[in-house]
C-alpha cells in the first residue's frame, strides 16, 4: 500500500521568505509523486511530478521539489514566497509500474503569507 | 482551465434524495477517476473508469455508483444521501501511453446535504 505524510498542516511565512513544504512518502514500488496546489473555492491544479527522471524537478510558479529516495521525501520548495502563494497543497503518490492508478494524497498543508 | 468539466457546481439536497454529477474529460483522456474531499476524510478516491469500463475502486459506498458512457463523459450517482455525504467531489482524467500519469482535475461539485 501506498502512502504520503505531510507535516505541518499550516505553514506560516512572510512574503518574500523561503517555502518549505514537507512531504514523505511510503511505496513498495518505485513512485511517481506529485504536488497539487488549490486555491479556495478551486479544483486541484498540477504544480510539479516525479517520474523517475531528474530527481531536481521544477514546477510552475517557481516551485520545485527533490526526490531523495534515502528518505523517502518530496518537500516542496520556493526561494522567495508571494502573497499569491497562500493556498493548500497536496502531495500525492501512486505506483510507477502501473497506469492509469489512483493518486493517494497526504492531508494537506495550507500555506499562509503575511506581507 | 484542466479542461475537465464538472456540473453543476453546487448542489443542495436533503437527506434520502438522490442526486448525479457529471464530468467531461479533457479531450482524448480516455481514463476518469472521482474522489471525495471532506473535512475529516481528506482527499479519498472513490472510482476510476477506463474506456467505459471500471478499473480501480477505492473507499466508495454501496450507495454511490458511477459509469461511463460511449462519449466518455462520467456521472457519479449518490443516492439515500446522508447529511456526511456533504463533501467536494472532483472528477479527474488522463491519457494513455508513457509519461500520462497525470491526472487533471476539474473545479468540482460541493454537494451540500441538509
Amino acid at each position: 500500500a501506498q502512502s504520503v505524510t505531510q507535516l505541518g498542516s499550516h505553514v506560516s511565512v512572510s512574503e518574500g521568505a523561503l517555502v518549505l513544504l514537507r512531504c514523505n512518502y511510503s511505496s513498495s514500488v518505485p513512485p511517481y509523486l506529485f504536488w497539487y496546489v488549490q486555491y479556495p473555492n478551486q479544483g486541484l491544479q498540477l504544480l510539479l511530478k516525479y517520474t523517475s527522471a531528474a530527481t531536481l524537478v521544477k514546477g510552475i510558479n517557481g516551485f520545485e521539489a527533490e526526490f531523495k529516495k534515502s528518505e523517502t521525501s518530496f518537500h516542496l520548495t520556493k526561494p522567495s514566497a508571494h502573497m499569491s502563494d497562500a493556498a493548500e497543497y497536496f502531495c500525492a503518490v501512486s505506483s510507477l509500474n502501473t497506469g492509469f492508478q489512483k493518486l493517494v494524497f497526504g492531508t494537506g498543508t495550507r500555506l499562509l503569507v503575511s506581507p | 482551465d484542466s479542461g475537465v468539466t464538472q456540473t453543476p457546481k453546487h448542489l443542495i439536497t436533503a437527506t434520502g434524495q438522490r442526486v448525479t454529477l457529471r464530468c467531461s474529460p479533457r479531450s482524448g483522456d480516455l481514463s476518469v477517476y472521482w474522489y471525495q474531499q471532506s473535512l475529516d476524510q481528506g482527499l479519498q478516491f472513490l472510482i476510476q473508469y477506463y474506456n467505459g469500463e471500471e478499473r480501480a475502486k477505492g473507499n466508495i459506498l454501496e450507495r454511490f455508483s458511477a459509469q461511463q458512457f460511449p462519449d466518455l463523459h462520467s456521472e457519479l450517482n449518490l443516492s439515500s444521501l446522508e447529511l456526511g455525504d456533504s463533501a467536494l467531489y472532483f472528477c479527474a482524467s488522463s491519457g494513455l501511453g508513457a509519461g500520462e500519469n497525470i491526472q487533471y482535475f476539474g473545479a468540482g461539485t460541493r454537494l451540500s446535504v441538509l
